[in-house]
């Protein structure tokens, strides 16, 4: 069975803050994928990033980073110079095994970003 | 491209009466799927389709909840009777492969009463 952990259920800061949000997860699969998702008030659920299980490289965008740690089952999110914008659900999710695999997604963390 | 198309956006109704919701996923995804978003919870799979057979309803109700994705494109999702933890945003989402990730839809916010 695939479960996703996000340890965080709320995470409050001031705007310029920098802020992770972790995510855990637990799969027996060899090859699997790992998401991001951004949730904001108006509710659709917006993609952020999807890494594979073999490509284990941290990846910048702007001002989003993500590092990846096999060895410890974790794929972390780092907004570095946070804005009242990043205010938001985040989700973690996973999909394992075949092609066309299902999405298991974590709790959530609920973003709060204070001008 | 066009997304996911849902509807109704929003849909109210009294417990035990029904409701249907309907998804039209991105033209040419073979994998479409249900997803139930209970307030403060991430979403939680339904019923996963790949072209229109079933590939996976193990957490789908099956007493009061259906689905059908007919000619293998847009989908029906019917709750029937509707209890109150019904209540939930349900989301669509499709997709080619895993390796080019999913896409959702706006959802249906229902409220059970």
């Amino acid at each position: 069975a695939q479960k996703v952990t996000q340890a965080q259920t709320e995470i409050s800061v001031v705007e310029k803050e920098d802020v992770t949000l972790d995510c855990v997860y637990e799969t027996r699969d060899t090859t699997y994928y790992l998401f991001w998702y951004k949730q904001p008030p108006s509710g659709e659920l917006v993609f952020l990033i999807r890494r594979n299980s073999f490509d284990e490289q941290n990846e910048i965008s702007g001002r989003y980073s993500w590092n990846f740690q096999k060895s410890t089952s974790s794929f972390n999110f780092t907004i570095t110079a946070s804005q009242v914008v990043d205010s938001a659900v985040y989700f973690c999710a996973l999909a394992g095994g075949t092609s066309y695999g299902k999405l298991t997604f974590g709790q959530g963390t609920i973003l709060t970003v204070h001008p | 491209e066009a997304g996911v198309a849902q509807s109704p956006r929003y849909k109210i109704i009294e417990k035990r009466q029904s409701v249907a919701f309907w998804c039209n996923p991105i033209s040419g995804h073979a994998t479409l799927y249900w997803y139930q978003q209970i307030l403060g919870q991430g979403p939680k799979l339904l019923i996963q389709f790949q072209n229109n057979g079933v590939v996976d309803d193990s957490q789908l109700p099956k007493d009061r909840f259906s689905a059908e994705r007919l000619k293998g494109v847009d989908s029906t999702l019917k709750i029937q009777p509707a209890k109150l933890e019904d209540s939930a945003v349900y989301l669509c989402a499709s997709s080619s492969e895993v390796l080019y990730g999913y896409t959702f839809g706006s959802g249906t916010r229902l409220t059970v009463v």
